[in-house]
């Protein structure tokens, strides 16, 4: 059973204020992702990550950053938050090298921003 | 470009029907990977099940069964005797060999099953 932690799982924040969304993972899995959910329930990635000390942008254009200090945690920060990253957030791992693997993903974080 | 379309947006069947839920793909790679994702009102998103570009055999997992076609390019999800806890939503996904496991996901079905 997959082990990914999300917090917090619901946040509502003022327009402009600074946050960090936190995932975690206890399986030591290389490969994180996040992803974005819009109200339309497509996902799309944002920012990925192979290992640590490395992060890239996803398909989807975001104003979010990443980082990657420890393997088991990759946390996503709104410098600024505004109206529009009114979103749900999922993070997901994997194992890397053989056959790809399912992404493992977290219960997901819900934030909106008034 | 890798795209995947679920063209039914929402499905509502009443509790036992069956119902499928259609999923078609586009990719240049040769090596490839199908996903089912369910989403329950929860949030997280579960996996059910995965299948490469070079196994064509379809998988019965109990009440759900999948039927891989390489020639129309789907991967169809099927549900038997459908029951209210199979509402949520679905997502299916792919990934190919040029992405490195970075999953491109469909709109989603939505499922309602009424009692």
């Amino acid at each position: 059973e997959a082990d990914i932690y999300q917090t917090p799982r619901y946040l509502v924040i003022g327009t402009g204020k600074k946050i960090t969304l936190e995932c975690s993972q206890t399986m030591g899995h290389d490969k994180m992702y996040w992803y974005q959910q819009d109200p339309g329930m497509e996902l799309h990635l944002i920012h990925y990550s192979y290992g640590v000390n490395s992060t890239e942008k996803g398909d989807l254009s975001s104003e979010s950053t990443v980082s990657r200090i420890r393997t088991e945690h990759f946390p996503l920060t709104l410098e600024s938050a505004r109206p529009s990253h009114t979103s749900q957030y999922l993070c997901a791992s994997s194992e890397w090298g053989g056959p790809i693997q399912s992404l493992h993903f977290g219960n997901g974080t819900r934030l909106t921003v008034t | 470009a890798q795209k995947v379309t679920q063209a039914q947006t929402e499905i509502s069947v009443v509790e036992k029907e069956d119902v499928t839920l259609d999923c078609v793909y586009e990719t240049r790679d040769t090596t490839y990977y199908l996903f089912w994702y369910k989403q329950p009102p929860s949030g997280e998103l579960v996996f059910l099940i995965r299948r490469n570009s070079f196994d064509e055999q379809n998988e019965i997992s109990g009440r759900y069964s999948w039927n891989f076609q390489k020639s129309t390019s789907s991967f169809n999800f099927t549900i038997t005797a459908s029951q209210v806890v199979d509402s949520a939503v679905y997502f299916c996904a792919l990934t190919g060999s040029s992405n490195t496991g970075k999953l491109i996901f469909g709109q989603g079905t939505t499922l309602q099953v009424k009692p």
